[in-house]
């Protein structure tokens, strides 16, 4: 048992389609972060939050957004999904210099 | 940019030889984190290397960080088939502007045959 869980684990949506992904963090870890792993490569850094506002994004388009809640819960929202978008979406939690904890991660498809 | 490379990126190994796996990256960091994945699962924490020299063991992995030769090596010692994954190293990076975020290498897919 992790203390991060995310849902839903799998999700298959259409092209053009708008999907939130869920995480609800350990309490107390006030920084969340969320990395998309495309098939067969290493996570890539998406965005990461603390205390509800974000601290740092990675390359990736203003069609992935997200937000965090006072509860350590977060969301990851994707825009306009285009193929690519098809991966694994990682989110972590971090409390103060303890390292990170993922979750089970959401497996998202796009057709 | 921050660069991570393992090397190998694949590895077959026979049950009960040793190797290492090696991960550089191409900046300063004195924080590397070594994870482990499953097929179609999350990442499991194997190792958190806080600083120059740092040396951690569980069971047939010992992690180290050099962090002068940017350089970060899992060594495997006895293989079993139960270590056949793909092991990730991560660097962690913080910036005043961003804060803290990972930057994980290709990933090295371990095979332990019988």
């Amino acid at each position: 048992e992790t203390g991060v869980t995310q849902s839903p684990t799998h999700l298959i949506k259409t092209r053009g389609q708008q999907v939130t992904l869920r995480c609800s963090s350990q309490s107390g870890h006030n920084t969340v972060s969320w990395y998309q792993q495309a098939l067969g490569q290493g996570p890539q850094f998406i965005f990461q939050y603390y205390r509800e506002e974000e601290n740092g994004r990675g390359n990736f388009p203003p069609r992935f957004s997200g937000l965090q809640f006072p509860n350590y819960s977060s969301e990851l929202n994707v825009n306009a999904l285009e193929l690519d978008d098809s991966a694994l979406y990682l989110c972590a939690s971090r409390f103060m210099d303890y390292g990170y904890t993922f979750g089970s991660g959401t497996r998202l498809t796009v057709v | 940019e921050l660069k991570v490379e393992q090397n190998p990126l694949f590895l077959s190994m026979q049950e009960g030889k040793n190797y290492t796996i090696y991960c550089n990256y191409s900046t300063t960091s004195d924080r590397l984190y070594w994870y482990r994945q499953d097929p179609g699962k999350s990442l499991e924490s194997l190792f958190v290397l806080l600083s120059n020299g740092a040396v951690k063991q569980e069971g047939r992995l010992m992690a180290s960080l050099d962090t002068k030769a940017r350089l970060s090596t899992l060594h495997i010692t006895a293989a079993v088939h139960d270590l056949s994954a793909t092991y990730f190293c991560a660097v962690d990076i913080w910036q005043e502007t961003s804060g803290s975020r990972l930057t994980f290498g290709e990933g090295t897919q371990l095979t332990v045959n019988p």
